[in-house]
């Protein structure tokens, strides 16, 4: 699976749109980018994926770039909840495997 | 409802005395997964299953084990923890297909090595 590198961390003020990059420049055309995110103390939660367009789903937009070497996550509010560190994972269709890599930590202020 | 569930969510145990996290599943799904997160890591994954078929990561270390002896239940074995195992073990499905395989988490069982 391709490699995925984020920021470290990012930080956005509540109510505001929070844009979180991830660039995947060895994606292979068979692999999904997913995100996933994991609140202090808790499992990992899926957020969204996609292959090739950009996705929209009650929690969040993914925009694949047309070269697919980048994304971005968009949560459009941001709440203090979503406050987490956050995994862009590359990984092909259909295969079983999803590895972590070290993810960006968003922190939403008041 | 939780649908993948983690028992229990914080377990002590001695050092060399072997342990065993479950895991159980209400969701039917093919593949299940057990990862390690140490404090401050990401999760790494230890192994998985597609169906009864085990899939061992190479750096696994040999004192992990794991049984599945049906669909719905998954099970971890220490077989002589050391302080470095000590770390959140956390359970997660999926349904690999050719569209998707998103994964469902549980919320893990932290483990401490005395």
């Amino acid at each position: 699976d391709a490699k995925t590198t984020q920021p470290t961390s990012m930080d956005c003020a509540e109510g505001r749109a929070a844009n979180l990059p991830c660039n995947h420049s060895t994606i292979s055309g068979n692999e999904y980018v997913y995100w996933y995110r994991q609140i202090h103390s808790q499992g990992p939660q899926y957020i969204i994926h996609g292959l090739k367009n950009n996705e929209t789903n009650e929690m969040a937009s993914l925009i694949i770039t047309e070269d697919r070497k980048s994304s971005t996550l968009i949560l459009p509010h941001a709440t203090l909840r979503d406050t987490a560190v956050y995994y862009c994972i590359v990984s092909k269709f259909a295969n079983s495997k999803l590895t972590f890599g070290k993810g960006i930590t968003l922190s939403v202020r008041p | 409802d939780a649908m993948v569930i983690q028992n229990p969510r914080y377990q002590v145990t001695q050092f060399g005395k072997p342990v065993t996290l479950s895991c159980s599943q209400t969701l039917n799904h093919n593949v299940m997964y057990w990862y390690q997160q140490k404090s401050s890591q990401a999760p790494k994954l230890l192994f998985h299953y597609y169906d009864k078929d085990f899939n061992n990561e190479a750096d696994t270390p040999d004192n992990f084990q794991s049984r599945r002896p049906n669909t719905s239940f998954c099970f971890l074995d220490i077989r002589s923890p050391g302080l470095g195992d000590a770390a959140m073990y956390l359970c997660a499905t999926s349904r690999s297909t050719f569209q998707s395989n998103e994964a469902f988490f549980g919320q893990g069982t932290r483990l401490t090595v005395v």
